[in-house]
């Protein structure tokens, strides 16, 4: 019954292949959100998603590009993975537009080698 | 743009202590002032929020304060526990789609 549900938790890759982080929640929520937390700590959003509709896109690499084929998920492709995409990457989700919790997921922690 | 400063960056208490983190905001039409709590290795989760047409939440040993004319808002932990050594994040925001975040306070609590 988990309610923001991304895979996988880890995930280790080299230089210059391609990545997919998938993201699933049960909320019934309209808002999706992809995080970048870097080594230290610092939570940067990345994307957000309403019903299906790209609302932030934040300073980020066009190496990254999110797919939402629904509501409930919202699917992270990374190209060309670079040593500084290493992080971990958190997806999230809120009720509409309203200022309202953000629910996140486990996380996912990418290495590059 | 919003731009949301948080100190201290490390925090250390002795057990049963209190402990209070600070934010300051610069955009006065914020009006939504979240707290995340992340634990290590963990997702962080929210601990308590205030909306800008009140001055006080308290939620057990948890409480938020806010100032409106001086744009900042506070959390207080008394008779810290070591389950509340964590990360504590504020954030601020005029929507849901803009949530500025503070770049975090280590909360350590000595036993």
């Amino acid at each position: 019954d988990t309610a923001v549900s991304q895979t996988p938790k880890y995930l280790v890759t080299q230089m210059g292949n391609d990545k997919s982080i998938k993201c699933e929640q049960n909320l019934g929520h309209d808002t999706m959100y992809w995080y970048k937390q870097d080594s230290k700590k610092f939570l940067k959003i990345m994307f957000s998603y309403n019903n299906k509709e790209l609302i932030i896109n934040e300073t980020v690499p066009n190496r990254f590009s999110p797919k939402s084929p629904d509501k409930a998920h919202l699917n992270l492709h990374i190209n060309s993975l670079e040593l500084g995409d290493s992080a971990v990457y958190f997806c999230a989700s809120s009720q509409g537009d309203h200022n309202s919790p953000l629910h996140f997921g486990n996380g996912t922690r990418l290495t590059v080698t | 743009g919003e731009n949301v400063e948080q100190h201290p960056s490390t925090l250390s208490v002795q057990e049963g202590d209190s402990a209070v983190i600070k934010c300051t905001y610069s955009d006065s039409a914020s009006n939504y002032f979240p707290w995340y709590k992340q634990e290590l290795g963990k997702r962080p989760q929210l601990i308590i929020d205030i909306r800008s047409n009140v001055g006080e939440k308290k939620d057990q040993r948890i409480a938020v304060t806010l100032n409106k004319t001086a744009k900042h808002f506070s959390l207080h932990i008394t008779e810290t526990q070591p389950e509340d050594s964590a990360v504590y994040f504020c954030a601020a925001s005029k929507s849901n789609y803009q949530l500025i975040w503070g770049a975090g306070t280590k909360l350590i609590i000595k036993p």
